[in-house]
């Protein structure tokens, strides 16, 4: 299996930061790679794909990047509704693997 | 508009198989490159794939639960399901089925289904 380790596992920031999340791969998953957002006692909700493809309707402050086995999420100009938990998934390989996740909490 | 819903048993004891049914709408799982696979995650832990279904009933499995997973579909009725068989505490989690296509990993997700294993 793919062991996706995702950094760090809680983050705090403040309104206006920009926030990096990482996501490394055990091997190269070649951008097969999602970033999901969860808000408390809601379903995750999908905000790039292909690494770096933006989902339809999620704002352009979500961006993601990354090749190989190294990937990130990165937030511009944080907003209150951005407080969540981000998962990242590998789909290169069954099975499909998520990271633990990043608790994202405002300063 | 792509919907899904969730629906199972809510409490089950151990041992006994666990039946889930994601009924959707807005999207056809005849369709070619279509898919809907199912995801868990214990409360307060992180998300656990599970198994996926496709258009054309190629089926995937996380080998980690072994032999105890079974996905189907019903097409006509716009229904995807997933059986576990003999389960234990440490199946207790929210379940959820999403769409998938070979375009994008899951795009639409159901609002999740609580399931409690206890004796």
């Amino acid at each position: 299996d793919i062991r996706m380790t995702q950094s760090p596992a809680s983050l705090s920031a403040s309104l206006g930061e920009t926030v990096n999340i990482e996501c490394l791969a055990s091997e190269d998953i070649y951008s097969d790679l999602a970033w999901y957002q969860q808000k408390p006692g809601k379903s995750p909700q999908l905000l790039i794909y292909n690494a770096n493809s933006l989902q339809n309707g999620v704002p352009s402050r979500f961006s993601g990047s990354g090749s190989g086995t190294q990937y990130s999420l990165k937030i511009n100009s944080l907003q209150s509704e951005d407080v969540a938990t981000y998962f990242c998934q590998q789909y290169n390989n069954y099975p499909n693997t998520f990271g633990a996740g990043t608790k994202l909490e405002l300063k | 508009q792509v919907t899904l819903k969730e629906s199972g048993p809510g409490i089950l004891q151990p041992s006994q198989t666990l039946s889930l049914t994601c009924t959707f709408s807005g999207f056809s799982l005849s369709t070619y490159g279509m898919g809907v696979g199912w995801i868990r995650q214990p409360s307060g832990k992180g998300l656990e794939w599970l198994a996926n279904i496709w258009w054309d009933d190629d089926k995937y499995y996380n080998p980690s639960l072994k032999n105890r997973l079974t996905i189907s579909k019903d097409t006509s009725n716009n229904q995807a399901f997933l059986k576990i068989t003999n389960v234990d505490t440490a199946d207790t989690a929210t379940y959820y089925c999403a769409r998938f296509r070979v375009t994008t990993p899951f795009d639409y997700w159901g609002q999740g289904v609580m399931v409690t294993v206890s004796s």
